[in-house]
């Protein structure tokens, strides 16, 4: 059975920084592009990153380029997301999700995702 | 960017009845459109990839149809479990991928 848990929420401050993590079980992970996709309190759904199986692509939304940082560890079947200089306007539940076509943009699997609030 | 339009914002019907939920980009995503359900306090579920291509284990009661621009998910006869959030996604031009700001379909 397919399963995504992430970690790595919580509360944080305007300008810190935080760590998203996701863990795969259940399918062989190193074969397939991964995704963060957060949802604001109320609102709808928007795409943060991605990442190829391999590791030679990442893609971002431009609200968080130079700030967030997608990562994946293929031995420990895990994905990252780095997050610094955090924002009010981040605050959301992020999800991971699993690539359905092999191009990162169709999503098959999600986790529970993971609540992420930027407030002092 | 594509943006994408859904429509309406709320549709409020009956079980047993059928729900007709529209997509629209703001330039063609060609048939590069998944569609979503997602349940209050759930991550989403795919439901329809490439336009009109179901998902593994989704019901057939869920069809998936248009291209170019305009999109239509229709679920033939609601069922309880049907009342949910439903949002469509383009994977036409990226990044960014985008997301409709979502349809509730609620009991009437």
């Amino acid at each position: 059975e397919v399963q995504l848990v992430e970690s790595g929420g919580g509360l944080v401050q305007p300008g810190g920084s935080l760590r998203l993590s996701c863990a795969a079980t259940g399918f062989t992970f190193s074969n397939y592009w991964m995704t963060w996709v957060r949802q604001a309190p109320g609102k709808g759904l928007e795409w943060v990153a991605n990442i190829k199986e391999d590791v030679t692509e990442m893609r971002y939304v431009d609200s968080v380029k130079g700030r967030f940082t997608i990562s994946r560890d293929n031995a420990k079947n895990s994905l990252y997301l780095q997050m610094n200089s955090l924002r009010a306007e981040d605050t959301a539940v992020y999800y991971c999700a699993r690539d359905l076509v092999g191009s990162g943009t169709v999503f098959d699997y999600w986790g529970q995702g993971t609540l992420v609030t930027v407030s002092s | 960017e594509i943006v994408l339009t859904q429509s309406p914002a709320t549709l409020s019907l009956s079980p047993g009845e059928r729900a007709t939920l529209s997509c629209r980009a703001s330039q063609s995503v060609s048939s590069y459109l998944a569609w979503y359900q997602q349940k209050p306090g759930q991550a989403p579920r795919l439901l329809i990839y490439d336009a009109s291509n179901r998902a593994t284990g989704i019901p057939a009661r869920f069809n998936g149809s248009g291209s170019g621009t305009d999109f239509t998910l229709t679920i033939s006869s609601l069922e309880p479990e049907d009342f949910a959030i439903y949002y469509c996604q383009q994977r036409y031009n990226w990044p960014p991928l985008t997301f409709g700001g979502g349809t509730k379909v609620e009991i009437k």
